[in-house]
């Protein structure tokens, strides 16, 4: 069974800092899918990666496959960025998925 | 935005009922989930599947079955319902390689009294 651990588990920032949520896994995966949710809300992907570096807009996220370990990054964060943040993982052939618990984003004006 | 669907959006039943969940994609895709969401333990896997027919259980399928006869219906049936089964249910679609990103139904709020 993938053990999947974020940090932090709650993050409270000002608006315009730079953030950084992490994301480790402990048995080889296929992808790795960082996902939004807002409170109350419904849940949004935000990337899927295998291998390097991906950016959208302001978010970047990175994975270091031998390393078991991904980082999703916030720059010039903005109140809007406040949701729970969701690391998951998929392995197999059968693409099974397993999840982090989230990391609680604030982000202050 | 992807086309997946579920239905109920919410729903109250009382202990012992049976309860089913459906959801509903228009993508195609091979790869169905069903999640329950609770405070404390995020996302967790209940059932999933990997074509029409096939299906696998998650990490808390026990009180679960699920049925998949076509491509675009997941079914989550509650065969007698229990209070520790009130919860947020969450469908989810992936398809394969290129088009493995995920993507979430609004989810199912479960009230069981």
């Amino acid at each position: 069974k993938n053990e999947v651990e974020q940090s932090p588990q709650n993050l409270t920032a000002q608006e315009g800092e730079f953030i950084t949520i992490n994301c480790s896994y402990s048995v080889g995966i296929s992808a790795l899918h960082w996902l939004q949710q807002h409170p109350g809300g419904g849940i949004v992907s935000l990337f899927m990666l295998s291998s390097g570096k991906k950016k959208h807009g302001r978010l970047i996220a990175t994975i270091n496959i031998q390393e078991k370990h991904s980082s999703l990054h916030i720059t010039a964060s903005h109140p809007r960025d406040s949701a729970v943040y969701i690391c998951a993982v998929r392995e197999g052939s059968n693409y099974k998925l397993t999840f982090g618990k989230g990391t609680l984003l604030t982000v202050n004006p | 935005d992807a086309g997946i669907t579920q239905s109920p959006r919410h729903k109250v039943t009382e202990t012992g009922t049976p309860v089913t969940l459906r959801c509903h994609q228009t993508e195609n895709h091979r790869y169905m989930y069903w999640y329950r969401q609770d405070p404390g333990h995020g996302l967790r896997l209940i059932h999933y599947s990997y074509g029409v027919k096939d299906t696998d259980k998650g990490e808390v399928s026990d009180g679960y079955s699920v049925s998949r006869s076509k491509t675009e219906d997941f079914l989550l049936t509650l065969e007698s319902a229990t209070s520790s089964q009130t919860s947020v249910y969450f469908c989810a679609i992936s398809g394969q390689g290129s088009t493995g990103e995920l993507f979430f139904g609004e989810g199912s709020r479960l009230t069981v009294l």
